[in-house]
């Protein structure tokens, strides 16, 4: 199955400041998704990440708080912006490729300060 | 809206007992998932479960799925410390996964 790298691993910020999270997959795949896991808690979907087109958002995501790309069918970047205590977070990127399971970067261990 | 809901949300139990995890969801489903998830780790999959009667096991794991009760169950038989971990199921619709809260297993000596 295809190997997602993400980038950065973790990283501590400042409240207001933005950050991009970047998802790079070994091979071109299907769909890219983008979820957060907010401490101790289960897995949220954020957004589908559609090549060459805007993010499909799921509801209580919206597209200037994160703002996604995907330039290509191997890259994609999640921006977390005007960051707040609340964005505090893993956030993972996830791929589908055709016949495989859908699986999991290793996430991005975002705080807040 | 899909809901998932998982029980227990919390398991403690010992080592070379048996037990079962519920994960029940409100509508229709293309496929349901299981994965792990170790402290400060990302999410392994588990199983993938396509069918009506689909039955998969790996090792002491074994994941079932009933579609008309929308019901999947896992089954941890005799238990041993190493698969002390969050096990999480989660249902796809087109793709997009519902995830349950996530069951945090302690496997006791």
């Amino acid at each position: 199955s295809a190997v997602i790298s993400q980038k950065p691993s973790r990283d501590i910020c400042q409240r207001g400041t933005s950050l991009t999270i970047q998802c790079q997959v070994d091979s071109q795949v299907t769909m890219m998704f983008w979820y957060r896991q907010q401490p101790g808690q289960s897995l949220t979907l954020i957004a589908t990440a559609n090549q060459g087109s805007e993010a499909t958002y799921e509801s209580g995501f919206v597209i200037d708080k994160f703002p996604i790309s995907r330039p290509n069918l191997t890259f994609s970047t999640l921006t977390v912006s005007n960051m707040s205590p609340e964005d505090s977070s893993i956030y993972l990127c996830s791929v589908v490729d055709a016949g495989q399971p859908q699986h999991f970067g290793d996430g991005t261990r975002l705080s807040i300060l | 809206e899909l809901k998932v809901e998982q029980n227990p949300l919390f398991l403690s139990m010992q080592e070379g007992k048996n037990y079962t995890i519920y994960c029940n969801y409100s509508t229709t489903s293309d496929r349901l998932y299981w994965y792990r998830q170790d402290p400060g780790k990302s999410l392994e999959s588990l199983f993938v479960l396509l069918s009506n009667g689909a039955v998969k096991q790996e090792g002491r794991l074994m994941a079932s799925l009933d579609t008309k009760a929308r019901l999947s169950t896992l089954h941890i038989t005799a238990a041993v410390h190493d698969l002390s971990a969050t096990y999480f199921c989660a249902v796809d619709s087109t793709s997009r996964l519902t995830f349950g809260e996530g069951t945090q297993l302690t496997v006791n000596p």
